[in-house]
């Protein structure tokens, strides 16, 4: 079974804001970081631990934490948020890493 | 700025070994964990396992029989082995710095290799 669960596809309209989930039972313990990917490039850190930016992620992109579900909200999307994103936690055991599948986000 | 610089085959056949290493440019060697990444064509990300400056490994459960990574700390460089390939092997591999204080991140990343095996 997967360990983090993420929804495939979310639209957007351009300067809206949209919320990214990851769901896993892991998250209770542990916190999610967040991968922005756009095509033919490598992941890069959008977000880590509790609601850390790396310098030069936007301040709208926004993480949080409740139970199991791990969210990466983006506030007043912009074309160049059109990317595939990917959570990311320790597994159940806590001695493993493990990624979501990805959610496409398609700023319209 | 870190950056990391990886190089390796890009084609392999069926039963070959998987060699790949990744080179740290800037900033401190230790207290971090040494990682590979991978994502087949189109797919998602698979966190392979990672290293530490001493040696200590962590690998996913589904590759650990099949996978080494190593490190040469006076070169800077780290290093995945992954044996006996298979067409499921062909993926884009990543090396990144993993961060684990408290909670885990991986900043920055290689470019990425692109890795077919093929007959």
């Amino acid at each position: 079974s997967l360990e983090l669960t993420q929804d495939p596809d979310v639209s957007v309209a351009l300067g809206q804001t949209v919320t990214i989930t990851c769901r896993g039972d892991s998250l209770r313990s542990f916190f999610a970081s967040w991968y922005q990917q756009k095509p033919g490039q490598a992941p890069a850190l959008v977000i880590y631990g509790e609601n850390r930016r790396p310098p030069g992620t936007p301040d709208r992109f926004s993480g949080s934490r409740s139970g199991t579900t791990a969210s990466l909200t983006i506030t007043g999307a912009q074309a160049e948020d059109d990317a595939d994103y990917f959570c990311n936690c320790r597994d159940s055991s806590g001695d493993h890493l493990v990624f979501g599948a990805g959610t496409k986000v398609t700023v319209l | 700025q870190v950056q990391l610089q990886q190089w390796g085959a890009g084609l392999l056949k069926p039963s070959e070994t998987l060699s790949l290493t990744c080179a740290v440019d800037g900033g401190s060697f230790s207290a971090y964990h040494w990682t590979w990444i991978r994502q087949p064509p189109g797919k998602g990300l698979e966190w392979i396992g990672e290293v530490t400056q001493s040696g200590t490994t962590s690998y996913t459960p589904s590759l650990k029989n099949r996978v080494t990574i190593s490190v040469d700390s006076s070169k800077k460089q780290f290093s995945l082995n992954l044996k006996s390939v298979t067409a499921a092997d062909t993926a884009f591999y990543y090396c990144a710095r993993g961060h684990s204080s408290g909670w885990d991140w991986f900043d920055p990343w290689g470019q990425g290799t692109l890795v077919i095996v093929s007959s």
